[in-house]
Parts: structure tokens; C-alpha cells; sequence
């Protein structure tokens, strides 16, 4: 069954550092998409790619990158982490099923910066 | 003004007990309407869709949309402890994006 991982599914890091965390999805959208949840903020797009080496950026995308080599994959760049980002950080992949446009997500990755 | 205020509840029902949830919205131009389920530490899951106004059954669960009023409801009879879990309105703008209400945990006791 085709499906969408995130990993690592937890992590801890420092201030400052570099983070990537990986998304990999083997529906064959070209349509992906990076959000984070926070509690009274619900889901926020951070950053969107329509396609091989296309990149857009979200609502909140300040401190984070990403890039698209292929169409299964999209990792999420923290350049310089801060404690402002600590969140949950969901990877969807956007298809067509049943005539609708349904998103379909990751199971999340755990983020504390420390 | 956010494109989309949902009560983040928490909200609690006793088994059984029909539930409403709500959503509104501010873009009179939007009309692709859907509801996620999220179960606690798992991603979202598309629960319903509605194009438009108007009502959409499947099962227990309901979706309505009032366009004149930009209200969004979702509605679960006969509610069961599995249905505990957070639920979250979503609007979709085109271009491909999809703005997300900020969900409403709900808990249903048994």
C-alpha cells in the first residue's frame, strides 16, 4: 500500500544547530507540503512544492528550507534552530481520490529545541 | 481576523450523545469544505468533503455548510469512544493549498 514516513518520528536538539527532517511518500504525488502544529494555531504551511525541483514557500517559513530532488521525497531544512520551533511538523502529500483532493499526512515528527 | 476560527473546545459527550462541531469562516469565495480526524500523536485523515452548501451524510457522521452564513458544522450520531479523537475544519483556497481550522479535541466517555 502506498504510504507517507516522516523521520526521525522524535527528536531533541540545541539552539543553533542544523535539523533536517525527512519525508518520503510513495503515492506518486508531485504535490507536497510541510506544516507545523502548535496548540490555538492549528496546522500552518511552512513550505510546498508542486513538483521536481520546485520549492514555494508557506505561511511560516522563516529559519526553514527545503528542496526536491525527486517526487518521493521532501526534507525539511532547519538552518539554526531556535526554540520558537519547537512543534509537531507533519508532511502531507497531496493526490486525487474519489474526485477530491485529499491530503494525505504523515504520522508526524516530534521536534524540541532545547 | 483568521480565514478560519474553530472553538478548540475540549468538548465532552457521554457515549451515545449526538455532537456538534463548528467551524466559521471569513472568504465568502471559498467553497471547497472538509473535515480531518486526528487521533492523538497520528497525523490527520480526511473524514468528509462538501462542495458548495448544503448537507452530506456518510454513516454517523454529517457535514453542512451555511454559505450565507459562512458556518461550516460537522455533526456524529449516536457518538462512540473511538470518535475521541481532534477534529479539523479545512477550507480549500486553490493553488493547491488548504488553510486548516485549529480543531476541537473531543472526548467521548463511556
Amino acid at each position: 500500500d502506498a504510504e507517507i514516513t516522516q523521520s526521525p518520528r522524535h527528536k531533541i536538539t540545541e539552539t543553533g544547530r542544523q535539523v533536517t527532517l525527512a519525508c518520503h511518500q510513495t503515492w506518486n504525488h508531485n504535490n507536497m507540503f510541510w506544516y507545523r502544529q502548535d496548540l490555538g494555531h492549528g496546522l500552518r504551511l511552512i513550505h510546498y512544492s508542486y513538483g521536481v525541483q520546485d520549492t514555494n514557500k508557506g505561511e511560516v517559513s522563516d529559519g526553514y528550507s527545503v528542496s526536491r530532488s525527486n517526487t518521493e521525497d521532501l526534507p525539511l531544512t532547519l538552518e539554526s534552530a531556535a526554540s520558537s520551533q519547537t512543534s509537531v511538523y507533519f508532511c502531507a502529500s497531496r493526490g486525487t481520490s474519489s474526485g477530491t483532493d485529499t491530503q494525505y499526512f504523515g504520522p508526524g515528527t516530534r521536534l524540541t529545541v532545547l | 481576523q483568521k480565514e478560519v476560527e474553530q472553538d478548540p473546545g475540549p468538548l465532552s459527550v457521554p457515549e451515545g450523545a449526538i455532537v456538534s462541531l463548528n467551524c466559521t469562516y471569513s472568504n465568502s469565495a471559498f467553497q471547497y469544505f472538509m473535515w480531518y480526524r486526528q487521533y492523538s500523536r497520528k497525523g490527520p485523515e480526511l473524514l468528509m468533503y462538501t462542495y458548495s452548501s448544503g448537507n452530506k451524510e456518510d454513516g454517523r457522521f454529517t457535514a453542512q455548510v451555511d454559505k450565507s452564513s459562512k458556518y461550516i458544522s460537522l455533526f456524529i450520531r449516536d457518538s462512540q469512544p473511538s470518535d475521541s479523537a481532534t477534529y479539523l475544519c479545512a477550507i480549500y483556497t486553490g493553488g493547491f493549498k488548504t488553510i486548516f481550522g485549529a480543531g476541537t479535541r473531543l472526548f467521548v466517555k463511556a
